[in-house]
């Protein structure tokens, strides 16, 4: 089955080291997505690339910094510089064109003390 | 910047009842909307992507319409059954998508 595969599912860090979410997709999409969840709010973007060795940074690219190698997939990595790390990040994948739906992957919860 | 907001944040209803959850956003021009399903500590479940030429969309027991000119989309989720409990999200395309903060629905049996 196609779809999205976030790894791990919990991650736990100390302060002032850096961490790297993992985000696969055999979608096939060119376009994919970094979002943060945090309690009570709406996704915010984080980075996004809609082809492979392109990305442009979204609304709260801070502290993050991601890499775009292969189409397959688009890992992010939280700096020691991203203030409040601890949240929930999705990764998603689209069909590039205006026209086209996200998919999601589950996630991975960060948790930084 | 796009504003998103989902009325109401929660709501708890018996099992069997119709309800409808409301999106609003501040710019007609949008390319498409989609509904998703979250279950606790999962991901987005795509429900249904209503685009901006289209006035709703159905897949069995859901109806999502969207009305440009009002900036507002409903879902409407007939008979509730205990299982469609979840935090729901509207997110509109405007070449960049703009997530709502969603509502938390609470079926009771």
């Amino acid at each position: 089955d196609g779809g999205i595969t976030q790894s791990p599912k919990y991650l736990f860090r100390k302060e002032g080291q850096n961490v790297t979410l993992s985000c696969e997709q055999n979608l096939n999409h060119d376009a994919m997505y970094w979002y943060r969840q945090d309690p009570g709010q709406g996704l915010r973007l984080i980075y996004y690339s809609q082809i492979v060795n392109d990305f442009q940074k979204g609304d709260i690219a801070e502290g993050y910094s991601v890499s775009r190698e292969k189409k397959e997939s688009f890992p992010l990595t939280v700096t020691s510089a991203q203030k409040n790390p601890t949240a929930f990040y999705l990764c998603a994948s689209s069909i590039t064109g205006s026209n086209s739906p996200l998919h999601f992957g589950n996630g991975t919860r960060l948790t930084v003390t | 910047k796009q504003e998103v907001t989902q009325i109401p944040a929660a709501l708890s209803v018996p099992e069997g009842e119709n309800l409808v959850l409301n999106c609003s956003f501040t710019d007609s021009a949008i390319y498409n909307l989609q509904w998703f399903r979250q279950d606790p500590g999962k991901g987005l479940t795509s429900l249904l992507l209503i685009q901006s030429s289209q006035r709703e969309q159905t897949s069995g027991r859901l109806n999502a319409s969207l009305d440009k000119s009002s900036g507002r989309s409903t879902l409407y989720i007939a008979a509730s059954q205990p299982g469609d409990s979840a935090t729901y999200l509207c997110a509109f395309n405007f070449n960049k998508f703009y997530f709502g903060s969603g509502t938390k629905l609470n079926v009771k049996p």
